[in-house]
Formats: C-alpha cells, structure tokens, sequence
C-alpha cells in the first residue's frame, strides 16, 4: 500500500486567502505530482517535480506554485483564493524510472467562498 | 496531445453481472494504467500493462491491453457492490515529448445494484 499523505482532506476558505496543501511520501520516490480534478471531469496535472530543487509546470495552467526543498514533501500554495480555485487536488509519486506506476494521495478538497 | 477515451461514461449493472469498461488511445500506448476512485477520494492503483497482448488479473477485475497498444479494457467478473466507483485509464505520454507524466481518460463511473 502505497505511503502518500496529503493535509487537509478537506478546506473551505475565504477569497483572498493564502493557502498551502501540504503532500507526503514516504517511499523515497523522487519524482511528484499535482493533478487537479473536478467534480465529473478529468484530471489534470498541474505541476511536477523530478526531484529537490526541480519543479515544473504542468499541461494545465495554475496559478499555484510548488516547491520542492525535501524529497519527501512537495507543498502546493496559491498566494490569494478565488472561487474558481474550488476543486479537488491530488498529490501522487512515483520512482524515477520509466514506467513507474504513480501513487496517489487521497486528496485534498477546496472549497473558496 | 495524447487523448483517452474511456467507455461507457457511466454504467449501472445488477450485483453479479460481467461487465467492461474500455480505454481507446488516438497513440500507441508507451504504458497504460487502470485507477479506481471513490467519489472525492484518491486514485486506488489497480494494474498496469505495457505489451501489446499483454493481460493482467487481479481478484476479479482482468485488464488486457490490444496488440497495437491503443486500446484497453477492463473486465469485472461477477460484480460486486464494493466494485462501485470510477474507473479512469491513464496513458504514459511517450517520451519524445520531453517529459514522462500520465494523461488521464474521464473516467467511467460504476453503480452495482443489489
């Protein structure tokens, strides 16, 4: 079973605010990622990381930022909700190898008012 | 850009019923995974395949993967309430596009009904 801990499950915030989604893995994988699902729709990956120090941006444009300063912990933040950032994040990882199968996290749902 | 195309959208099949789900790819797949969520939760990682003709089980749930690579399905034998949810294919993009992540089909949600 795989060990991806994303906090808070759940949040619901106020325009303006600034908010960070904490994501964890304890399987030592160097690569991670941030998808970002709607209700009913597809997932799409905002942001990666190859490992510390790297990140990227992903298919889908966000105006969050990540950071990678651990292996273990890649934070997602957005500087000033909006309402149109209601939606569900999921974290995952996998090792660096081709193929490698991604782990998920269980997610984290965002409510701005 | 890699598109996944997942059918049926959605599916409601009496408790003990076979059913399938399939992914069809506009590219040859470089590999291609089988996820089940639960409404609001994470990504369960169910199998993967990587070679045309390849076939995977695992309890009742069977995925194969076609010989050209761009078409899967997922089969459920005798289905079972806690089979209940969304199944999402997703597709490695292949590497000549400069980074190796996972494109993701929308999903086809289950109910199994007693």
């Amino acid at each position: 079973e795989a060990d991806i801990y994303q906090t808070p499950r759940y949040l619901v915030i106020g325009t303006g605010k600034k908010i960070t989604l904490e994501c964890s893995q304890t399987m030592g994988h160097d690569k991670m990622y941030w998808y970002q699902q709607d209700p009913g729709m597809e997932l799409h990956l905002i942001h990666y990381s190859y490992g510390v120090n790297s990140t990227e941006k992903g298919d889908l444009s966000s105006e969050s930022t990540v950071s990678r300063i651990r292996t273990e912990h890649f934070p997602l933040t957005l500087e000033s909700a909006r309402p149109s950032h209601t939606s569900q994040y999921l974290c995952a990882s996998s090792d660096d190898r081709p193929g490698e199968t991604q782990y998920f996290g269980p997610g984290t749902r965002l409510l701005v008012l | 850009s890699q598109e996944l195309e997942q059918s049926p959208q959605s599916l409601i099949v009496q408790e003990g019923k076979n059913l399938t789900i399939n992914c069809t790819s506009s590219k040859t797949l470089y590999g291609l995974y089988w996820y089940k969520q639960k409404y609001g939760e994470g990504l369960i990682f169910l199998m993967m395949l990587q070679k045309g003709g390849e076939e995977k089980s695992h309890e009742k749930i069977t995925a194969k993967l076609d010989e050209k690579k761009q078409q899967s399905s997922l089969h459920i034998t005798a289905s079972q309430p806690s089979h209940a949810g969304i199944y999402l294919c997703g597709a490695d993009i292949p590497p000549d596009s400069g980074y190796s992540t996972l494109t993701f089909g929308k999903g086809t949600m289950l109910l199994v009904s007693p």
